[in-house]
């Protein structure tokens, strides 16, 4: 059962815009989250992460929100540029354990 | 400083053939991780290492071996490939519950 839900297979923006991507996860035990960023036939990229000690994160363009309750998790990315088409995934794990576990991918396309 | 290095890039096998997928990591990570990426199923975990000497089943185990040769190298073995093994294989290194660094990725079709 996946642990781990992107529920938008694609996404597309005009650049200059926000980008938003979300993501859901359901085990209450994760509390450390990541986003990469992958380009065709290459490997992810890290991109940004968050504890669950903490709600947002910011670096430069991109920020991550944390809601707990909800447990779910998005990735702004403003304003967003035309190289940052790419897909993005979500992962998470629990900091006492060694298994990251990844949504299955958004894929963004900014619009020049 | 490489980060993480896979061979081969692409490969062609035949149902029944056997390979060995080889990843190496240069910045001495206690961790090592074998993934497949096929569409729409995102990243699904093989096998990892948590440590040298130490191998633990992931996701989708079944059809692969792995060896953890030491700290820097973690090898995936396929010992009778099939079609359904077609997919892209990543190899990816952390230290602790930090970021995960991965290499290119080996582009595997089984026919």
């Amino acid at each position: 059962d996946q642990q781990v839900k992107q529920n938008s297979p694609s996404l597309s923006v005009q650049e200059g815009r926000i980008s938003i991507l979300n993501c859901d996860y359901t085990n209450s035990m994760f509390d450390y989250f990541l986003w990469y960023k992958k380009y065709p036939a290459e490997g992810p990229t890290f991109l940004i992460s968050i504890s669950s000690i903490k709600d947002k994160n910011e670096d430069g363009r991109f920020t991550v929100f944390l809601n707990k309750s909800a447990k779910h998790l998005s990735l702004h990315i403003v304003p967003s540029q035309p190289g940052d088409s790419a897909v993005y995934f979500c992962a998470a794990s629990e900091s006492t354990g060694n298994q990251f576990y990844f949504g299955t991918g958004t894929s963004l396309t900014v619009i020049p | 400083n490489a980060g993480v290095t896979q061979t081969p890039k692409f490969q062609v096998l035949k149902t029944g053939q056997s390979m060995t997928l080889q990843c190496a990591q240069d910045m001495n990570h206690n961790s090592m991780y074998w993934y497949r990426q096929d569409p729409g199923m995102g990243l699904r975990l093989i096998y990892y290492s948590a440590s040298e000497g130490t191998t633990d089943k992931g996701e989708v185990p079944n059809g692969y071996n792995v060896s953890r040769l030491n700290k820097r190298e973690f090898s995936l073995r396929l010992e009778s490939a099939a079609p359904s093994q077609t997919s892209v294989y990543f190899c990816a290194s952390v230290q602790g519950s930090y970021e995960q660094y991965f290499g290119p990725g080996t582009r595997l079709t089984v026919t």
